[in-house]
């Protein structure tokens, strides 16, 4: 089936600082990717839709300046947290998809703590 | 609005046990419906899904229907093995939307 990776699966910075997450679709293109942040014990929430050449779609809440999204070729997305303060620590999980309908392949995560 | 609750775990059975994993949903029209699972270190794969009612969704030996009247979609397997372990979400999405609404997930672990 259609792999997807994320790097890193765990990182731990400094207040302050900006973390960039890579997610790639290795056996396949992928038009669309999506990013989700799950916090313990809640629900995996939509934060963005990247679509390969635009600008990502952003849910409502979600500050689009602070979590950029950068869609640059149909096998990379990448989620940088600027700024990035405790609250944002979480459990940051993409996925990719072919065509707007089409079944979601998610990557394994990445766990960000904040300090 | 649209919202997944599901059971809480974690839920621990014995090798050959039936599984029960409920989840209730609410959406306006008509959403499709899905179950999700991550076994350690991986992401999320479908595990099965439907999408009207009364349809029944399998695969692996995992079974869920769409019971539009009790608005619930609950994962049953009648007899559970050691590589069941793993995390489900329960999850559903409206026709033509990229959106999935994700239940909290329930652990399940499956001791010899």
């Amino acid at each position: 089936g259609a792999v997807v990776s994320q790097h890193p699966s765990w990182v731990i910075c400094k207040s302050g600082t900006s973390v960039k997450i890579e997610c790639r679709s290795l056996d396949f293109q992928a038009t669309t990717m999506f990013w989700y942040r799950q916090f313990p014990k809640q629900s995996l929430m939509l934060m963005a839709t990247s679509n390969e050449g635009s600008k990502a779609t952003y849910e409502q809440g979600v500050e689009k300046d602070k979590f950029l999204i950068n869609h640059a070729s149909l096998t990379l997305s990448t989620l940088t947290v600027t700024s990035a303060h405790p609250e944002d620590s979480s459990f940051y999980i993409c996925s990719a998809g072919l065509t707007r309908t089409d079944t979601q392949y998610f990557g394994p995560g990445t766990r960000l703590t904040v300090l | 609005g649209n919202s997944v609750t599901q059971m809480e775990g974690p839920v621990t059975l014995s090798e050959e046990a039936f599984l029960t994993i409920n989840c209730t949903y609410t959406a306006t029209g008509y959403p499709s419906l899905f179950w999700y699972v991550q076994y350690p270190g991986e992401g999320l794969q479908l595990l099965l899904k439907a999408t009207k009612a009364d349809d029944k969704g399998s695969n692996k030996g995992f079974e869920a229907t769409y019971r539009k009247e009790t608005t619930s979609f609950h994962l049953e397997k009648g007899s559970v093995q050691v590589s069941d372990s793993a995390v489900y979400f329960c999850a559903l999405s409206q026709t033509g939307a990229n959106n999935l609404f994700f239940g909290t997930g329930t652990r399940l672990t499956v001791i010899p």
